[in-house]
């Protein structure tokens, strides 16, 4: 079956500080990858995803097929990254979704 | 555009009431679904419905029945309400934004249910 595996609960760290989210996930074919940021009390929302290999608010993440890797990276994090973090790949019509990792960005 | 709309946004229950989480979106989409969120234990999908008409299990659907309505509505029925069920219900939809755009997921707020 399709997995995803997030091995984070939670990460701490200081602002300005970089930061690495990670996810692995378990598919034999071409993977479709995303990630999806919650902030505090509202709703889930479409972060980036590994077909459009873009940057959205300093955010990014390469799919490294080797390493069944799709890690989610910035340089210098901000107090507004603090969220939770959702990584998930797509099935079919479902998308498979991580465990969540809670990132909080310490003034 | 709304996007993606639930009602209530909060209830709480009694062990053995039932209700309906109602869904609704705006965008056209053909495909929804409904997730329950747990701490730990991220979003895990209770059934979704790749089109008007079609409703399929997904991870976690004991316990729980859909409707779809019509193509905008998307319905999530607990006949029995037990204290597992309590957690926090997100609606979905998937679709291009725009024209020849990516599929994407969106979500709707969220209900917050309690079960004693």
């Amino acid at each position: 079956a399709q997995r995803v595996t997030q091995p984070e609960k939670l990460l701490s760290v200081f602002k300005g500080a970089p930061v690495e989210l990670k996810c692995n996930y378990s598919y034999s074919g071409s993977p479709e990858l995303f990630w999806y940021v919650q902030y505090s009390r509202q709703r889930l929302q479409l972060l980036l995803r590994h077909i459009s290999r873009e940057s959205i608010k300093g955010f990014t993440a390469d799919l490294n097929k080797g390493e069944t890797s799709f890690h989610l990276k910035k340089p210098f994090a901000q107090e507004e990254d603090s969220a939770m973090y959702y990584c998930a790949s797509r099935h079919t019509d479902k998308l498979i979704f991580g465990t969540g990792t809670r990132l909080q960005v310490f003034p | 555009n709304a996007g993606v709309t639930q009602t209530p946004k909060f209830q709480v229950l009694k062990t053995g009431q039932s209700m309906t989480l109602q869904c609704a979106q705006d965008m056209n989409h053909n495909s929804m679904y409904w997730y329950r969120q747990d701490p730990g234990m991220g979003l895990r999908l209770i059934y979704y419905s790749a089109s008007e008409g079609t409703t399929d299990k997904g991870e976690v659907p004991n316990g729980y029945n859909v409707s779809r309505l019509n193509k905008r509505e998307f319905s999530l029925r607990l006949e029995s309400a037990a204290p597992s069920q309590t957690s926090v219900y997100f609606c979905a939809s998937s679709g291009t934004a725009l024209a020849g755009g990516q599929e994407t997921q969106y979500f709707g707020p969220g209900t917050r249910l309690l079960v004693l």
